[in-house]
């Protein structure tokens, strides 16, 4: 079975750092690529970027480039969302997401962690 | 990197049939046939309804269905039930970046 879990949520404060890890099972992780999405709480769903398999290929939102990394170790079968210069528009669920194809469909999301960026 | 415009929402009564639209533009649903559909229950994670327009995932229902004209995209559900009440959301390619863009997402209420 196909799971995705997400940790590293929390409360920080605007200008701060937070990395958020995404561990997967139940499918070869290195065959795929991977995207981050966010939900405002209440709100829509916001594309946040991914990574190819061989994370020479990454894409970011216009909202989070130059602030926002993702990195991946195929070893250890887990995501990473380094998130530094923190905003308040920031806060949000964060979702891990599997891609079906490199197209952009997701066909397995993880539960998503919460980040709350205030002071 | 503009969202994709969906109606706030859209009901229907048990048995009918509802369309959802997702309009775009020629950067992004016009000129690719990567458009996605996702149902969100609440305090739930997204599901993958629809991809690359018209297909379906194993395991979704067949009352669920995608389609494209132009820079419009599409979500019919037909035989509406109860437990489609959800919130919906497309999501396409766009070659602004590259990236990909949600829709504004849309309420589903079966009266």
């Amino acid at each position: 079975e196909v799971q995705l879990v997400e940790s590293g949520g929390g409360l920080v404060q605007p200008g701060g750092s937070l990395r958020l890890s995404c561990a997967a099972s139940g499918f070869t992780f290195s065959n795929y690529w991977m995207t981050w999405v966010r939900q405002t709480p209440g709100k829509g769903l916001e594309w946040v970027g991914n990574i190819r398999q061989d994370e020479n290929a990454k894409h970011y939102a216009d909202s989070v480039k130059g602030r926002f990394t993702i990195s991946r170790d195929n070893a250890k079968s887990s995501l990473f969302l380094q998130m530094n210069s923190l905003r308040p528009e920031d806060t949000a669920v964060y979702f891990c997401a599997r891609d079906l194809f490199a197209t952009g469909s997701h066909d397995h999301w993880g539960q998503g962690t919460l980040v709350t960026v205030s002071s | 990197q503009s969202a994709l415009t969906q109606p706030a929402s859209v009901s229907g009564s048990p048995g009918q049939s509802i369309t959802i639209s997702c309009t775009g533009t020629s950067s992004d649903v016009g000129n690719y046939n990567y458009v996605s559909w996702y149902q969100q229950h609440p305090g739930k994670a997204p599901k993958l309804m629809i991809y690359d327009v018209t297909k379906r995932p194993s395991g979704v229902s067949n009352r669920f269905s995608g389609s494209k004209s132009g820079n419009t995209a599409s979500l019919t559900i037909s035989g509406l039930q109860a437990e489609d009440e959800a919130d919906y959301y497309c999501n396409s390619y766009t070659s602004s970046g590259p990236a990909y863009v949600f829709g504004t997402g849309t309420e589903v209420t079966v009266l």
